[in-house]
């Protein structure tokens, strides 16, 4: 299976705040990778697929990079809304892997 | 768009068979990938397996010994069996729809908590 390391587990920021999520994968997964959102008690929502690509309705303010085994997701300008946790998802091979997660928190 | 809604008993036995079905509207099951994934309460999203039209599967090998996910086209609903359950099923599952690799959309999950 591949492994997917999320870092921060958790990171505090303010509202306006630029924020970044690195992804590592155990092995080199091209740009087959998603990021998703999930607020309490809600589904996870997908933002970025295919590494860079921003999902119909999603704000412009989130963005996704990298290829291989890096990735990142930004977030350029934190909103009160964006507070909840952030899961990566590789899709280049079977088990299909999440991240441990990525809880942004206020600061 | 698409819609998915997940059903079933919220408590199993231990060593019973835990049985979801979803439901798919707003688009036809005759097409894509469709998955079940699951979120033990406080933890992370684990992959389960999925299924596509045809009738073709992928299991997670960690479960593979014990789930069958099948689909009724002609209800529109795909499921999912994972037999001889313990606690460590105790979990939030979803269902989602893919085009074969990334989830969108999900449905809202389901609690199933596996008890005596």
């Amino acid at each position: 299976d591949i492994q997917m390391t999320q870092s921060p587990s958790s990171v505090s920021a303010s509202v306006g705040d630029r924020v970044t999520i690195t992804c590592r994968a155990s092995q080199g997964i091209s740009s087959w990778l998603a990021w998703y959102q999930q607020k309490p008690g809600k589904a996870p929502k997908l933002l970025i697929y295919a590494a860079s690509g921003l999902q119909s309705g999603v704000p412009s303010r989130f963005s996704g990079s990298g290829s291989g085994t890096d990735f990142t997701l930004t977030i350029s300008s934190l909103q009160p809304e964006d507070f909840a946790t952030y899961y990566c998802q590789q899709a280049n091979s079977f088990p299909r892997t999440f991240g441990q997660g990525t809880k942004v928190e206020i600061k | 768009q698409v819609q998915l809604q997940e059903s079933g008993p919220g408590l199993v036995k231990p060593s019973e068979t835990l049985s979801l079905t979803c439901t798919v509207s707003g688009g036809s099951i005759s097409s894509y990938y469709w998955n079940w994934i699951r979120q033990p309460p406080g933890k992370g999203l684990e992959w389960i397996g999925n299924i596509y039209n045809s009738g073709s599967t992928d299991y997670n090998p960690s479960l593979k010994s014990r789930v069958t996910i099948s689909v009724d086209t002609s209800k529109n609903q795909f499921s999912l069996k994972l037999s001889s359950v313990t606690a460590a099923d105790t979990a939030v599952y979803y269902c989602a729809s893919s085009r074969g690799v990334w989830f969108d959309p999900w449905g809202q999950g389901t609690l199933v908590t596996v008890s005596s």
